[in-house]
């Protein structure tokens, strides 16, 4: 059964920082993991999909890794603002597009 | 106009009631799928759908029935509601002509508290 990590469950960083989020996986056998962002009352919003082939995908401050063979993404968030602080979601999908995802990690962004 | 919504967006209800939720989408897909989000557990698929015709269970479908009326048109239904059934609702919708790795698309969820 696939099982879906991230790290940290929280994070609280002033304006401008750099941070990185981690999302770790235990099933190599994926199509895709997608980096999901979610605000409250609101329903999540898609940032990344980076394919099983792929090693990156980058949008705007958001670049997004991916290391199939040791189970890990991190995504990249740079100069972070407060219009940043949400919940951010790593899935990945596996068969019949069915997705697994992380618990989250909760970021805040101070001004 | 949001491409999937869903309705209603929160409800409260007695144990014992049957509760619908409905979801529909705009974006034309022929996927869609319905997830519950529990405090520290992430997001769970109940049930998923890739076509009219065609209904999957997912991770946790007991105390849950689904139908797909139409391409669009995909509730889900709690045949005798449950407080351990308390939960965020999302439908979501994908796209699986444009390949495997199809992004998907959520609605705004429905919050849900059985009493």
């Amino acid at each position: 059964k696939q099982e879906v990590t991230q790290i940290p469950a929280a994070l609280s960083v002033p304006e401008g920082e750099n941070l990185v989020l981690n999302c770790s996986f235990t099933d190599s056998a994926i199509y895709n993991l997608q980096w999901f962002r979610q605000d409250p009352g609101k329903g999540l919003t898609s940032l990344l999909l980076i394919q099983s082939s792929q090693r990156e995908q980058t949008s705007g401050r958001l670049n997004a890794s991916l290391d199939k063979s040791s189970g890990r993404s991190t995504l990249y968030i740079a100069a972070s603002q407060p219009g940043d602080s949400a919940t951010y979601l790593c899935a990945v999908q596996t068969s019949g597009s069915r997705l697994t995802f992380g618990e989250g990690t909760q970021l805040t962004v101070n001004p | 106009d949001a491409d999937v919504t869903q309705t209603p967006r929160n409800r409260i209800t007695k144990t014992g009631k049957r509760i619908m939720l409905e979801c529909s989408q705009t974006k034309g897909h022929d996927r869609m799928y319905w997830y519950r989000q529990d405090p520290g557990l992430g997001l769970r698929l109940i049930y998923y759908s890739f076509d009219v015709k065609d209904i999957n269970k997912g991770e946790i479908s007991d105390g849950y029935s689904v139908s797909r009326q139409a391409q669009a048109k995909f509730s889900l239904s709690l045949e005798s509601a449950i407080p351990n059934q308390t939960a965020l609702y999302f439908c979501a919708t994908s796209d699986f002509r444009t390949g495997l790795t199809d992004t998907q698309y959520f609605g705004p969820g429905t919050r849900l508290t059985v009493l």
